[in-house]
């Protein structure tokens, strides 16, 4: 049973593009959590998903970030108009059911604004 | 929401001693408090997770404790080994949902 399964692994974008980070859950998981983690810091909560549903976006900055969970295929978290500052390795976890917060993330995606 | 204030900030041992990293959180609702390992470029490694349950878990030289009244709870590592230098990372669950993390603890064992 693979675990949680991030692609790219690493991403390089010109500020103004637009990065899709890829997350496929764990096999039987429907629900899934996107954490971001800027250089030298701790993983900050971003948006959780279950499967077509968004459950909670708190973490989300308003502007030029999205997610979506779809029915088939994988979890995309979208960041368009990039900036330096969204430089980060963004981790994502995915769990069987709502109510279970254990959290086993994936390889993550370094994202690199130049 | 939760708030989790994670202390030290770093933590230099001798190979051998023991490490305590402590943690506090806000929300008397939180159920869950797992530690986190994070080698530098690697994701973050579930090493011990506790419930509200029960006040003290051990697995080999980690144990955690947890105190539901003053709403804090301690990851303890005995007999430290080079391997053990890693950033570890505290955390306390949402609503039974999402994670909140500490800010990260990066213990340095020296040989």
């Amino acid at each position: 049973n693979a675990g949680v399964m991030q692609n790219p692994r690493h991403l390089v974008r010109r500020r103004g593009q637009e990065a899709r980070l890829r997350c496929s859950p764990m096999k039987g998981h429907s629900h899934v959590y996107w954490y971001r983690q800027l250089p030298e810091e701790g993983l900050k909560f971003m948006v959780y998903l279950q499967k077509e549903n968004i459950i909670d976006e708190s973490g989300m900055p308003k502007e030029r970030f999205s997610a979506e969970f779809p029915k088939e295929g994988p979890s995309i978290l979208r960041i368009q108009q990039v900036v330096r500052g969204d430089s980060a390795a963004y981790f994502c976890a995915s769990s069987p059911r709502a109510g279970r917060p254990e959290a086993f993330f994936g390889q993550g995606t370094r994202l690199t604004v130049v | 929401g939760e708030n989790v204030e994670q202390h030290p900030s770093t933590l230099s041992v001798q190979e051998g001693d023991s490490a305590v990293i402590k943690c506090t959180y806000s929300d008397s609702a939180s159920n869950y408090f797992p530690w986190y390992k994070q080698e530098l470029g690697k994701r973050p490694q579930l090493i011990i997770d506790i419930r509200s349950n029960v006040g003290e878990k051990k697995d080999q030289r980690i144990a955690v404790t947890l105190n539901k009244t003053a709403k804090h709870f301690s990851l303890h590592i005995t007999e430290t080994q080079p391997e053990d230098s890693a950033v570890y990372f505290c955390a306390a669950d949402n609503a039974g949902n999402m994670l909140t993390f500490g800010g990260g603890t990066r213990l340095m064992v020296k040989p």
